[in-house]
């Protein structure tokens, strides 16, 4: 079967610091891996990463993933309270819908 | 560009009660999704629309149903609410089944 899994599950952290957010994932016919930020309403497209080592990013936000090591990271730099959020990951595989992992919830705290 | 629109966004049920969400994208794409999302349990799919004219069930389907009217729209039907039903349901769609999706705003429901 295939899954997601998501570590830590939750986390606080002070603003400034930094964070890494883990995502794993085992599925047949993996083809992308994708991370959506979900603050009070619907998740919002952030990430998809095809190719292992080739890092995305989009201002203090980095994404890498790891195809032989099956797994992915997303970081935050210098966090703030507008980071505060459900991070979600998600694996693309073969000619089925996305298989999402459970999310880490991210608090930033001032 | 709307993007992916739901409604209603919030409905209280009675137990036994039918009701019917409803879901429109206006980016031509041909895949949609149900999910329902609960404290602790992430995104489970309930059902989906590879293409216009096919719908399959997802990881959670029991007590639902679903219409694929036509390109734009997807609907999800509940014939008779349990509280156990009581949940946010989002619809997505995506280019195709296995693409990025796009999430709508969420609808709240409660069943009492």
């Amino acid at each position: 079967e295939d899954k997601v899994v998501q570590s830590p599950l939750s986390l606080v952290v002070h603003e400034g610091d930094t964070v890494t957010l883990n995502c794993s994932y085992e599925v047949t016919n993996f083809r992308s891996l994708l991370w959506y930020k979900q603050e009070k309403k619907a998740p919002t497209f952030l990430f998809m990463l095809t190719s292992s080592g080739i890092e995305k990013k989009s201002g203090r936000l980095s994404s890498i993933l790891d195809k032989k090591e099956l797994f992915s990271i997303l970081n935050i730099t210098a966090t703030q309270t507008g980071d505060s959020a459900v991070y979600l990951c998600a694996a693309s595989a073969g000619n089925t819908p996305l298989v999402f992992g459970k999310g880490t919830r991210l608090s930033v705290i001032a | 560009n709307a993007g992916v629109t739901q409604t209603p966004k919030f409905q209280v049920l009675k137990t036994g009660q039918s009701m019917t969400l409803q879901c429109a994208q206006d980016m031509n794409h041909n895949s949609m999704y149900w999910y329902r999302q609960d404290p602790g349990m992430g995104l489970r799919l309930i059902y989906y629309s590879a293409s216009e004219g096919t719908t399959d069930k997802g990881e959670v389907p029991n007590g639902y149903n679903v219409s694929r009217l036509n390109k734009r729209e997807f609907s999800l039907r509940l014939e008779s609410a349990a509280p156990s039903q009581t949940s946010v349901y989002f619809c997505a769609s995506s280019e195709r089944r296995n693409y990025e999706q796009y999430f709508g705003p969420g609808t709240r429901l409660t069943v009492t």
